[in-house]
């Protein structure tokens, strides 16, 4: 069946440092990806998304770019911020089904 | 444009008890669905909504119904309550089904004791 895998975390920066994480898919079809965040007591927020292979996906520093050949979505910002810190979602979709596909969420902690 | 809202925002209720959890959907959007997020875990889909029909279902049971009403408003209703229950409940609607991009609504912090 159709998954998502990401790095655990959590993962701990200081503010300017260079952010990687990494997201890896399996899935049936041509999925659409997607990175949510989850800021502490709130709800899902889309960040980016692309829906076929080779797109970059970018929002508010956030890069990812669609690899069919490695199924990959890894996550990227050159430097990040301390209200950067929140959980970080992989999810995926395919045209046949509705409903969303997450992995498990990786913790980000950006120290000033 | 209003978000996706949803009550109650955090619910106590003991084990083998009944629950409605409600969500309001974005303005224009016909579709709801709801995923449960346990701790330390992505959300998990249970099913949705599109135009006061099921239209898909996860791997929950029955005891986990729902509803969606003219106004494309929906609730998650759980009977027969389990520890394992405990969890966020979001809700996220979208323009129509078949559309990749869902909002979400703040969740519903449920413990079950």
């Amino acid at each position: 069946g159709n998954s998502v895998t990401q790095m655990e975390g959590p993962v701990t920066l200081s503010e300017e440092a260079f952010l990687t994480i990494n997201c890896t898919y399996t899935a049936t079809g041509y999925p659409s990806l997607f990175w949510y965040v989850q800021y502490p007591g709130e709800g899902l927020q889309l960040l980016l998304k692309a829906t076929k292979a080779d797109d970059k996906g970018s929002n508010k520093g956030f890069e990812a770019t669609y690899r069919k050949e490695t199924t990959s979505f890894h996550l990227e910002k050159g430097s990040v911020q301390v209200s950067d810190s929140a959980v970080y979602f992989c999810a995926l979709s395919t045209g046949g089904e509705d409903k969303i596909i997450f992995g498990k969420g990786t913790r980000l902690h950006i120290l000033p | 444009e209003t978000g996706v809202t949803q009550s109650p925002t955090h619910l106590i209720k003991t084990r083998g008890q009944q629950v409605t959890l409600r969500c309001s959907s974005q303005s224009g959007h016909n579709t709801v669905s709801w995923y449960q997020q346990a701790l330390g875990q992505g959300p998990q889909f249970i099913f949705q909504y599109y135009r006061e029909e099921e239209n898909g279902r996860g791997n929950f049971p029955p005891r986990f119904s729902g509803l969606q009403f003219p106004n494309y408003s929906s609730e998650l209703n759980v009977n027969a309550l389990e520890l394992d229950d405990s969890a966020l409940y979001l809700c996220a609607s979208s323009i129509t089904t078949g559309s990749y991009e869902q909002y979400f609504g703040p969740g519903t912090r449920l413990t079950v004791t």
